[in-house]
């Protein structure tokens, strides 16, 4: 595609819930990074995968969160049984190698 | 320890005026880059400009340029002639290439706004 695509853009969901967001990045970029960002806050970093390398989960907060990437290309990242601090900015981004940062809007997600 | 340092939360510069919002970065490697980002309002995030390590000359685009001082492991950027579209989220970032794990890693941000 043109850019990277995250969904859902937005997603409300009840404490407890798990939720899955899905990004797919520019056609050919071998990185794919997630982070995370709340309201007036910076980009803090989840994970970030290379190729077939093995990802670098080092900025997970918890074992609620997960992520994959099939085939190398789209990523998924789950949070299961959400909670309110949770509710942020899902970032993804995708790059060739060890190029820029092309960014997707992002999935804002609020936990009641 | 903050690898990425971004002292200034806020920051304010007078239309066509220049201005310089510092990011200062700590690393062991000898091989590592470093990234400027502009978030407007709109949450988009926008690649400015870059600086590797190895490079001798100070990175430019167009009215951005990044002073680089790799002794005082500092990479500020200048903004030339600001203009009201400038006003935003301004971030810093830093690549390293340790074991192959080449993550970006952000500043908090600086937010500048521009005064007409």
């Amino acid at each position: 595609g043109a850019g990277v695509s995250q969904s859902p853009s937005n997603k409300v969901t009840e404490k407890g819930k798990d939720v899955e967001l899905r990004c797919d990045p520019i056609s050919g970029h071998t990185a794919l990074y997630w982070y995370r960002q709340s309201l007036g806050q910076g980009l803090e970093f989840l994970i970030y995968f290379q190729g077939n390398s093995a990802p670098d989960k080092s900025g997970l907060p918890s074992d609620r969160f997960s992520a994959e990437r099939t085939g190398g290309s789209v990523s998924t990242l789950t949070i299961q049984r959400t909670q309110q601090e949770d509710s942020a900015v899902y970032l993804c981004a995708s790059s060739l190698s060890a190029g820029e940062l092309f960014f997707g809007e992002g999935s804002r997600l609020t936990v009641l | 320890a903050q690898k990425i340092t971004q002292t200034q939360p806020g920051m304010f510069v007078q239309e066509k005026e220049a201005v310089t919002l510092d990011c200062t970065y700590d690393t062991s490697d000898q091989s590592y880059g470093l990234f400027w980002y502009k978030q407007p309002s709109s949450g988009e995030m926008i690649f400015l400009i870059y600086q590797g390590s190895y490079d001798e000359q100070n990175a430019t685009e167009g009215r951005y340029s990044l002073n680089f001082q790799k002794a005082r492991k500092s990479a500020n950027l200048v903004i030339s002639a600001s203009q009201l579209g400038d006003s935003a989220m301004y971030f810093c970032a830093m690549r390293e290439g340790r074991d192959s794990s080449y993550k970006l890693i952000f500043g908090s941000g600086t937010r500048l706004l521009v005064r007409p």
